[in-house]
Formats: C-alpha cells, sequence, structure tokens
C-alpha cells in the first residue's frame, strides 16, 4: 500500500531532550515536507525537501532539522525541545511532477511539558 | 504572499443536505489546488486535487470547482451524511515552490 509512515504517533517528552520523529514513504516520490498544525494557525510548513541532500527551511524551521539521506526518509530532529513546539506534526510526499498532490501521514503528537 | 481562506469557519447541516464550502486564495499563480478531509486528530485524506488547466473534479458525491482568474475554489456536497462530518482544508500549490499554502479549514457537521 502506497503511504507515508511516521513514527511515533503520540510523544510526551521533557524540555531539553532531544528527539527524532521519523517519516517514510514507499511511493519513490522526490519531494518530502514536515507541517505542524495549531489551533487557530492551522498547517505551516516546517521544512521541506526537493531530493536527496536537498532540504531548505518552510515558514517556521525555527527549532527543528532535518536531513534526507535517503530518498524514502525524511526525519524531523528536535535537538532541545521547548513547549511551544508542543503541536500536531505532519510529513508529506509528492513526485517531482506538480500534476500530482502531496499525500500525508497520519500525523505525531507531541507533547513537551 | 500566498493566503488562502475558507468560509465558513464551521458549518451544521441536517442529513441529506446539499452544500457548498468556499475556499479563496490571493495568488492566482498556482499549479493546483488539493481539497484535504481530516477527521479530528487524525491524519490529511486527500478527497479531490484540480491542476490549475482544470475547472472541476468529482469523485461521488464530491464536485470540486476551481476558477483560478478569480482565486476561488468550492467544494460540493451531495446528500450529506453523519459520516462526513469533519473538517475540510484547502491548500494550494504556488508556482513559487513546493510548499502546500493550508486555509484553516472548514468544520462540517451533519446530524442524522
Amino acid at each position: 500500500e502506497a503511504q507515508v509512515t511516521q513514527n511515533p504517533r503520540y510523544l510526551i517528552t521533557v524540555t531539553g531532550k532531544k528527539l527524532t520523529v521519523t517519516c517514510s514513504q514507499n511511493m519513490n516520490h522526490e519531494y518530502m515536507s514536515w507541517y505542524r498544525q495549531d489551533p487557530g494557525l492551522g498547517l505551516r510548513q516546517i521544512y521541506y525537501s526537493m531530493n536527496v541532500e536537498v532540504t531548505d527551511k518552510g515558514d517556521v524551521p525555527e527549532g527543528y532539522k532535518v536531513s534526507r539521506k535517503e530518498k524514502r526518509n525524511f526525519p524531523l530532529i528536535l535537538e532541545s525541545p521547548s513547549p511551544n513546539q508542543t503541536s500536531l506534526y505532519f510529513c508529506a510526499s509528492s513526485p517531482d511532477r506538480v500534476g500530482y498532490g502531496y499525500t500525508f501521514g497520519s500525523g505525531t503528537r507531541l507533547t513537551v511539558v | 504572499k500566498q493566503e488562502v481562506t475558507q468560509i465558513p469557519a464551521a458549518l451544521s447541516v441536517p442529513e441529506g443536505e446539499n452544500l457548498v464550502l468556499n475556499c479563496s486564495f490571493t495568488d492566482s499563480a498556482i499549479y493546483n489546488l488539493q481539497w484535504f478531509r481530516q477527521d479530528p486528530g487524525k491524519g490529511l485524506t486527500s478527497l479531490l486535487l484540480i491542476q490549475s488547466s482544470q475547472r472541476e473534479q468529482t469523485s461521488g458525491r464530491l464536485n470540486a470547482s476551481l476558477d483560478k482568474s478569480s482565486g476561488r475554489s468550492t467544494l460540493y456536497i451531495a446528500a450529506s451524511q453523519p459520516g462526513d462530518s469533519a473538517t475540510y482544508l484547502c491548500a494550494v500549490r504556488g508556482q513559487a515552490g513546493t510548499a502546500l499554502i493550508f486555509g484553516k479549514g472548514t468544520t462540517l457537521s451533519v446530524s442524522s
């Protein structure tokens, strides 16, 4: 089944403890993105990648890192999480052809205490 | 900067009613527009994708239209059902980059 898989689905952590949210897609898509969703603010792009070893900042990149060493994987790294990073996070992927839409993962609900 | 607005923010209708959700965007230079459904606390399910060159797309009881020149899209839901209750999100993919710019959604409640 074609899909974007995120792990974990739920995570509670403490301020300052480094964490990684994994994202993997099995559709051979070139584009991958991370979004966060917050009440009243909607979905905002954090980082995106156009292909292996090519990443760039989205609208809200502060406090996050990403890497794209393999085409299928695009992990989101929070090196020192803070409570304002408590949010619902989504990974998404798309082919490198603008006629195609994005496929989203099921989301990761992160709580930083 | 592209902005996407969805009206209304919330909508309650009785089962069986036909309804229209609205989406507007400020920059008409888009590649495509995508409608998503999101159930509470869940992921995004793609409903319809309309290319910039298209006027509408249909899937079952759903029909989405696009008027790029006026910066508008509508999602028409026919014969609504309680199972249609969810938040509907509109997102545009601009020509300037790869990002999807989302509206804040319309939360639909269909009562039986």
